[in-house]
């Protein structure tokens, strides 16, 4: 069984400060990995996605990938109010169906002014 | 961006009867579109994924006769939930990707099907 796990949180930080949100996987054969964000109520929407190791950057969000560890994480600096979500990290082993991305269950995200 | 619509956003209907949910690929052709489940507080669950010109693939546990798939087209592909009964109630979402290169998937808004 293949699995994404995430932690539930919820995760509270201040405003400004630095939001990480962790993710493990369990099939070594992942290849792409995503991080989505999804307000209550609403579809899921792309923040980033990452396929080597080592951090990508863009804007606020450092997305961090360690196949190694079986471990990818998102960084969110400078948070702030508009960023609390649930984040979702998804990873897709291409040897697959090519849509049958693998979904956490979701880190949800508080970010208090 | 890419862009992908789902109509309607909010269903309601009584036990026993049948809900029809389009999702529409707005600026590009999609020969695969994928439909997802998600109840409260879980997380997506892949349900079939919908193949232009050809039969849905479903996965393990998702009942083919009472979801019904159809992609007619390039740019349409709808989910039809027979017979809706009160466990059915959930978020379905349909997704679809442009390209291979990166798995990226464009979601549509999602549909909330309540059955009472």
């Amino acid at each position: 069984q293949k699995e994404v796990e995430q932690n539930s949180g919820p995760l509270s930080v201040p405003e400004g400060a630095i939001a990480s949100l962790n993710c493990t996987y369990s099939d070594r054969g992942s290849q792409s990995f995503f991080w989505y964000r999804q307000y209550s109520g609403k579809s899921p929407e792309l923040i980033m996605f990452i396929y080597s190791n080592g951090d990508k950057e863009d804007g606020r969000f450092t997305a961090q990938l360690n196949k190694a560890s079986q471990y990818v994480s998102l960084l969110i600096r400078d948070s702030q109010p508009s960023d609390s979500a649930t984040y979702l990290c998804a990873v897709i082993n291409y040897g697959g169906s090519q849509g049958n991305l693998i979904f956490g269950k979701g880190t949800k995200l508080s970010v208090k002014p | 961006g890419a862009v992908v619509s789902q109509h309607p956003s909010r269903v309601i209907c009584k036990s026993g009867t049948s809900v029809k949910i389009e999702c529409r690929s707005l600026d590009f052709q999609a020969t695969t579109m994928f439909w997802y489940r998600q109840f409260p507080k879980q997380s997506l669950m892949l349900m079939a994924t919908s193949n232009e010109g050809s039969k849905a693939t479903y996965e393990q546990g998702v009942e083919k006769d009472k979801f019904l798939i159809n992609h007619a087209s390039l740019t349409l592909s709808t989910l039809t939930v027979t017979s809706a009964h009160p466990e059915d109630s959930s978020f379905y979402i349909c997704s679809a990707t442009r390209g291979r290169a990166t798995g990226e998937l464009f979601f549509g808004e999602g549909s909330r099907l309540t059955v009472l």
